[in-house]
C-alpha cells in the first residue's frame, strides 16, 4: 500500500546534527514531491521544507535555512533531512508527506512521524 | 512567513454543523487557491480532508466540506459525530520571493 516511514529520529545536544530518513512504498516516488512539517510539544504543524520530485529544487521555512538541507535518492525511494546545529526549539514529531505538485500542491499522504529530543 | 489565523477551539453537538475559518494574507490565501484542510488526531499521521480549497479526496466523507472568500478560508463539518473529535489545520501554499507553506494555529473540535 501507499506509505511513508520516517526513522532517525532520537535524543541529541545542542549543536550537534541528525539525519532523518522519509523512505517511501507503494507509489511512483520520483514523480512526487516530499515535505517535512513538524509538530513542536503542545504547539501546531509547522512546515519546514520541500524537495521537488527530481530534487532539483529545495525551499525551507526561515528558521532553519543555512542548518538544514534535503537529500534526495529515487533508487532508494528515500529523501533525508540532514539537521545540522540543532536548538531547543527544534524539538518536534518530524512528520515527512508527498505532494504530486502537478498544476497543485498539497500533502496527500502522511508518514506516522519520528521524534527528535534536543536536550542536553 | 506568519501562520494563518484559526479559531482555538470550535465545539457542537451531535447531529449539528460547525464551520472553522482559517485567515490569511494576500501572500497566501489572498492570491493561491491551494488551501487544504487536515484532521489531526493524537497518535496518528495527519489526515488531508481537502485541498484545493473545495475539493475531497476518495474516501473522505461528504460531511466536510471547504470555502474560501478572500483570504479566509473556511471548512464546515455536517451532522457532528463523536469520532469528529480532533485538531483541524488549514495549510496553503504562499510565495514571497520563494513558495513555501504556512499551516493555520490549529483548532480542536470538541463534540458535546
Amino acid at each position: 500500500q501507499v506509505q511513508l516511514v520516517e526513522s532517525g529520529g532520537t535524543v541529541v545536544q545542542p549543536g550537534r546534527s541528525l539525519r532523518l530518513s522519509c523512505v517511501a512504498s507503494g507509489f511512483s516516488f520520483n514523480s512526487y514531491g516530499i515535505h517535512w512539517v513538524r509538530q513542536a510539544p503542545g504547539k501546531g504543524l509547522e512546515w519546514v521544507a520541500i524537495i521537488w520530485h527530481d530534487g532539483s529544487h529545495e525551499y525551507y521555512i526561515d528558521s532553519v535555512k543555512g542548518r538544514f538541507s534535503l537529500l534526495r535518492d529515487n533508487s532508494k525511494n528515500t529523501v533525508h533531512l540532514q539537521m545540522n546545529s540543532l536548538r531547543d526549539e527544534d524539538t518536534a514529531m518530524y512528520y515527512c508527506a508527498r505532494d504530486q505538485m502537478s498544476g497543485t500542491t498539497f500533502m496527500d499522504v502522511w508518514g506516522q512521524g519520528t521524534t527528535v529530543t534536543v536536550a542536553s | 512567513q506568519s501562520a494563518l489565523i484559526q479559531p482555538a477551539s470550535v465545539s457542537g453537538a451531535p447531529g449539528q454543523s460547525i464551520t472553522i475559518s482559517c485567515t490569511g494574507t494576500y501572500n497566501d490565501l489572498g492570491t493561491y487557491n491551494l488551501v487544504s484542510w487536515f484532521q489531526h488526531q493524537p497518535g496518528k499521521a495527519p489526515k488531508l480532508l481537502i485541498y484545493e480549497v473545495s475539493k475531497r479526496p476518495s474516501g473522505v466523507s461528504s460531511r466536510f466540506s471547504g470555502s474560501k472568500s478572500h483570504r479566509t478560508a473556511s471548512l464546515t463539518i455536517s451532522d457532528l459525530q463523536a469520532e469528529d473529535e480532533a485538531d483541524y489545520y488549514c495549510c496553503s501554499y504562499a510565495f514571497d520571493y520563494t513558495p513555501s507553506y504556512v499551516f493555520g494555529t490549529g483548532t480542536l473540535v470538541t463534540v458535546v
